[in-house]
């Protein structure tokens, strides 16, 4: 079965302290890896996508994600945290083998950035 | 270009009204995703719908739940006969016709429901 994983519910940085926000998943064969931002009260917002090629993604607002094959991971980072990242972040995978374009989203992890 | 409309924001329904949630997508999008996220938890997929097709319902559950999305008009999807674990966050989302596979969608602010 197809799943996503984000191990931590809260993340705590500092302001200007680099973060990391963790993903794994489980997919058959390569699969399409998003990450969207969830402000309160608000939609989901699109940072970055690895579709192929480089495994190091960089995306909105200084976020870059960088792609594992061999660890299933794409963990979100950012070298300096800004109390505005301060949201909650999920992981998604698309299937590259499925014949719909459905996202299947990690639980979300609340990043908490301190000023 | 607007972004994925959705209307109402909030809505509150007694068990056993029903509840019609309405999404416009992105102008040129024909690709539309219904997704319900409960508290504390992530984005659960509900359905795939192109116009006048659904492509995909096997995040639906199997009563009270169905989607449209017309030739003209917004996608609707209605919840019938609402119970309280029915309270969620619904968000739509779309993409353009042809990219689906490794195109970011877009997503609406959701439509909170609320059953009291």
């Amino acid at each position: 079965a197809q799943s996503v994983a984000q191990p931590e519910d809260q993340v705590k940085v500092a302001e200007g302290n680099p973060l990391t926000v963790k993903c794994t998943y489980s997919v058959s064969g390569n699969p399409y890896l998003f990450w969207y931002v969830q402000y309160p009260n608000r939609g989901l917002q699109f940072l970055l996508k690895y579709i192929t090629g480089d495994n190091l993604v960089k995306g909105s607002y200084g976020f870059e994600a960088e792609f594992n094959k061999s660890q299933t991971s794409f963990h979100l980072k950012k070298p300096s945290a800004l109390v505005s990242d301060s949201a909650l972040y999920f992981c998604a995978v698309r299937d590259r083998n499925g014949n719909t374009g459905k996202l299947i989203f990690g639980q979300g992890t609340t990043l908490q950035v301190k000023p | 270009n607007a972004g994925v409309m959705q209307n109402p924001r909030h809505l509150v329904r007694r068990r056993g009204q029903e509840a019609r949630l309405r999404c416009s997508p992105m102008k040129g999008h024909s690709h539309v995703y219904w997704y319900r996220q409960l508290p504390e938890e992530g984005l659960k997929f509900m359905v795939y719908l192109q116009k006048e097709n659904i492509i995909d319902e096997s995040g639906m559950p199997k009563e009270r739940f169905s989607a449209e999305f017309p030739k003209e008009g917004p996608s609707i999807l209605r919840i019938q006969q609402v119970v309280r674990g029915d309270s969620a966050a619904y968000f739509c989302a779309s993409s353009p016709p042809g990219g689906t596979m490794n195109t970011e969608a877009f997503f609406g602010q959701g439509t909170r429901l609320t059953v009291v």
